[in-house]
């Protein structure tokens, strides 16, 4: 069955960067995207950008252009999401979730990875 | 502030039926057909309910349904059940650099 399974909590100090993992299994990593979602405490969804694990290329929300980097390892299954120059307002839940296509709808979830941004 | 409207707040008994609207513009809701809901309960990822203005994917109940009429997307619960109470999402492709948008979210409480 298709599993997303992301890594660990994070607490970082501002200005710091964090890295996030999304492993994926049931499924060929390349055959879909990979998106990535973040939850503020008690806000709504948000989402930050898309990675296609075929030839990894990607597409950022305007917003995190300037520090978001995704990446695949398509040997391990894994994305990445690297997100950089942290400040006080970046602490939330980070989802990565699949997508057939750019444009369609994200099937599955991953479990969440709760990010914390605290000097 | 969140590019799709909600209402922050729906409730209903079980049994009745509830309908929440989510409104965007022609760049977003209007222009496309790729309009989805999520449902969330507290401390879980999101679930797909509805994709593409109306299609369920297998194993949602067919209680949630979806319709669209020009820049407003809606979600309709019938047969309202206990377990329905979550917060519940729509989201669209948009021809904007942000590619996808999401609304503020609807929290739905079942009486």
């Amino acid at each position: 069955q298709v599993q997303l399974v992301q890594s660990g909590a994070e607490v970082k100090k501002p200005g710091a960067s964090v890295k996030v993992s999304c492993k994926a299994s049931g499924y060929t990593l390349s055959n879909y995207y990979m998106h990535w979602v973040r939850q503020a405490p008690g806000q709504g969804l948000e989402w930050m950008g898309m990675i296609n694990p075929s030839g990894g290329a990607t597409d950022y929300a305007q917003k995190f252009q300037d520090r978001v980097t995704m990446i695949r390892d398509t040997s391990t299954s894994t994305v990445y999401m690297e997100l950089s120059s942290l400040r006080s307002e970046d602490t939330a839940v980070y989802f990565c979730a699949r997508g057939f296509d750019r444009n369609s709808p994200f099937d599955y979830w991953g479990q969440g990875t709760q990010v914390t941004v605290s000097s | 502030q969140s590019a799709l409207t909600q209402p922050a707040s729906v409730s209903g008994s079980p049994g009745q039926s509830i309908t929440i609207s989510c409104t965007g513009t022609s760049s977003d809701v209007g222009g496309y057909n790729y309009v989805s809901w999520y449902q969330q309960h507290p401390g879980k990822a999101p679930k797909l309910m509805i994709y593409d203005v109306t299609n369920r994917p297998s194993g949602v109940s067919n209680r949630f349904s979806g319709s669209k009429s020009g820049n407003t997307a809606s979600l309709t619960i019938s047969g309202l059940q206990t377990e329905d109470e979550a917060d519940y999402y729509c989201s669209s492709y948009t021809t904007s650099s942000t590619y996808w948008v999401f609304g503020g979210g609807t929290k739905l409480t079942v009486l």
